[in-house]
Order: C-alpha cells, then structure tokens, then sequence
C-alpha cells in the first residue's frame, strides 16, 4: 500500500469554481501535515501546513481526518494562477520525520 | 525573505562522469535534505544530513552517491558514475528544527545525463 495517496487529475475547472482534492495515508502514527504547491518543472513551495482543526488562508481550507487517515484541500473562487500541482506531504507517513511526497493532484484552471 | 539556494540550475554531464550539486541552505537552519524528482513522477527523499552527519537515507542513496558540508555555508550532492536514470531534478531543502516543521526548497538543479 502506498504511504501516500492522491488522485494525479487532472482537475479541470472553470474560473470561480470550488475544487477539493484529498490525500490519505496510511502510517496512523504521521505526525505532521502540508500541502505543497508545484508549477511545472519548479520547486515544491508551501502552500499551507494542516492542523488537526483545520486552518484556513484566503480562499484555501486545509482539513485532517485522523481516523479516516486522509488530509484534504478546498481552494474557493479559483483562478488561472491556480493552475499547477499540488502535492500533499506528510511527516510520519513512513515511520520517520522524513516526509513522505503523493504524486500529486493536477489542477487546471480554465476561463 | 532567506532562500535555499541551488547551482547549477542545469547540468549536462556525459554518463559515467561525477557531478557535484550544490546548494546554500538558510543559515539557521539545521536539517538539510535532499530529493530527487524524475520528470512527471513524484518527488523522492534521497538522504538528510544534520549534526554534520547523515541522518537518514532511502534505497535510492547508494554508494553511488555521497553528501558533504565543506564549510559552514555549503551543502553538496555528489554522484559518482553517472547513469542514464540519474536524469532528474534534484531539490535541495532545509529547515530549522526537526520533527513537524515544513521544508523550504531550493529551485533545484535539472541533472541531464547524456
């Protein structure tokens, strides 16, 4: 089973919609939580960390289920600079402080 | 804000040559890491390094490789023998303290082995 889990997309929606994408994992004992974002060929930049009650930052809510091992990512009124991969990260997930990279979920965002 | 930062930003190396990556973490940080990405996959942990010694490595952190941190500034990716499969980009990350703290990136070096 893989430690980390996402749907690679891609997600392809209009300007102004609301789009979620989940991540599960499945070490229970994954200490830490974050969302990444990725444009094409860059580096993974931090979009937001998860905390156990929810965050949330401008239009992107970031939730974690610990019992049902999944970390999920609201991005509201979205926008074509939305467009790019995100990647969901976790701490933990094999047993260590390592992080642990999904595959990421592909977002496009059209007019 | 301080930045990770990485060079080159593109390196052409004929197979079975050595490269050396470099990357300059944030000062204070104290936990350095670095991750490979090949081209359209996930990226994955090679190794992370604090105390002026490795901490952890993956499968992939063979003999092949070594990392080295000459001075106070510097950190290093060498790959000895390079492979067709080597061809990636390699990201170099540090952060402050251990545990549950996010990494900041480097821009990463694109590694073409020809």
């Amino acid at each position: 089973r893989k430690e980390v889990e996402q749907d690679p997309g891609p997600f392809n929606v209009p300007e102004g919609a609301t789009v979620a994408f989940n991540c599960t994992y499945s070490n229970s004992a994954s200490q830490s939580f974050f969302w990444y974002r990725q444009d094409c060929r860059k580096e993974p930049k931090l979009l937001m960390s998860v905390y156990s009650s929810g965050n949330e930052d401008g239009r992107f809510t970031a939730q974690l289920n610990r019992a049902s091992q999944y970390i999920s990512l609201l991005i509201r009124d979205s926008k074509l600079s939305d467009s790019a991969t995100y990647l969901c990260v976790v701490n933990g997930a094999g047993g260590s402080y390592i992080p642990t990279f999904g595959r990421g979920t592909s977002l496009i965002v059209h007019p | 804000e301080p930045e990770v930062t990485q060079t080159p930003s593109h390196q052409v190396t004929q197979m079975g040559q050595e490269v050396i990556l470099r990357c300059v973490p944030i000062s204070n940080h104290l936990y350095f890491y670095w991750y490979r990405q090949i081209l359209g996959q996930k990226v994955e942990f090679l190794v992370s390094f604090y105390n002026n010694e490795i901490s952890e490595k993956s499968e992939i952190f063979d003999d092949q490789f070594s990392v080295e941190r000459p001075d106070g500034s510097n950190f290093t990716l060498k790959i000895r023998s390079t492979k067709l499969e080597d061809s990636a980009m390699y990201f170099c990350a540090s952060f402050k303290e251990g545990g549950n703290q996010p990494q900041h990136f480097g821009d990463g070096t694109r590694l073409s082995i020809l």
